[in-house]
């Protein structure tokens, strides 16, 4: 009953390095998503994807890359770390099907110090 | 393009209070409803959802009914408890509009309760 699963729980990175924030699910979605969630705020949408080896560009992009090599998969990749980029980072997949509700990861919290 | 407009917080209440949390969409298509929950240090769960017009959504004691007419999905709950202290989303999903790809979130609402 493991669901959306993402790692790490919490890291900190200094200006300059890079990351990656893995997520994999167990419920055979063909969708998924990142989002990031700033303190106050609504989540926004980073990245997502409709199926492996498709992705796209939600609202907030800049600074990420992502790939979707596998139905499981779906890792976020942060190159040359930002303090912009301090934020809380969920994962989330879905069905395709109108309707269907989309599934959430615990979260990753990010510090760019 | 879609959006969704959310009750602005942080909202505290005494426990059995009544509780109201407003939410009005903006759609190009007939989109699905959500409310999604966030306990402290959690991701989000779905509370209740309503996937067309003058449906209601149910769980836990919280309701909401998707309101086509006022573009609206209101969430209510007569008795609120402690243990509902938490943040609440309002969210949709429109796939008319080739978004079903995405849900669109409103901005939240805290909610606290005291005993």
């Amino acid at each position: 009953n493991a669901g959306v699963t993402q790692t790490p729980k919490f890291r900190i990175l200094k200006i300059g390095q890079s990351m990656t924030l893995q997520c994999t699910q167990d419920m055979n979605h063909n969708y998924m998503y990142w989002y990031r969630q700033d303190p106050g705020m609504g989540l926004k949408l980073i990245y997502y994807s409709v199926g492996a080896g498709i992705t796209d560009k939600g609202e907030v992009p800049n600074g990420y890359n992502v790939s979707r090599s596998t139905t499981e998969d779906f890792p976020l990749r942060l190159e040359l770390a930002a303090p912009s980029q301090t934020s809380v980072y969920f994962c989330a997949s879905s069905y395709s099907e109108d309707g269907t509700e989309a599934f959430f990861g615990q979260g990753t919290r990010l510090t760019v110090v | 393009g879609n959006s969704v407009t959310q009750m602005e917080g942080p909202v505290t209440l005494s426990e059995e209070a009544f509780l109201t949390i407003n939410c009005t969409y903006t759609a190009t298509g007939y989109p699905s409803l959500f409310w999604y929950v966030q306990y402290p240090g959690e991701g989000l769960q779905l509370l209740l959802k309503a996937t067309k017009a003058d449906d209601k959504g149910s769980n836990k004691g919280f309701e909401a009914t998707y309101r086509k007419e006022t573009t609206s999905f209101h969430l209510e709950k007569g008795s609120v408890q402690v243990s509902d202290s938490a943040v609440y989303f309002c969210a949709l999903r429109d796939i008319l509009a080739g978004s079903a790809r995405q849900l669109t979130f409103g901005s939240g609402t805290q909610l606290t309760v005291l005993p």
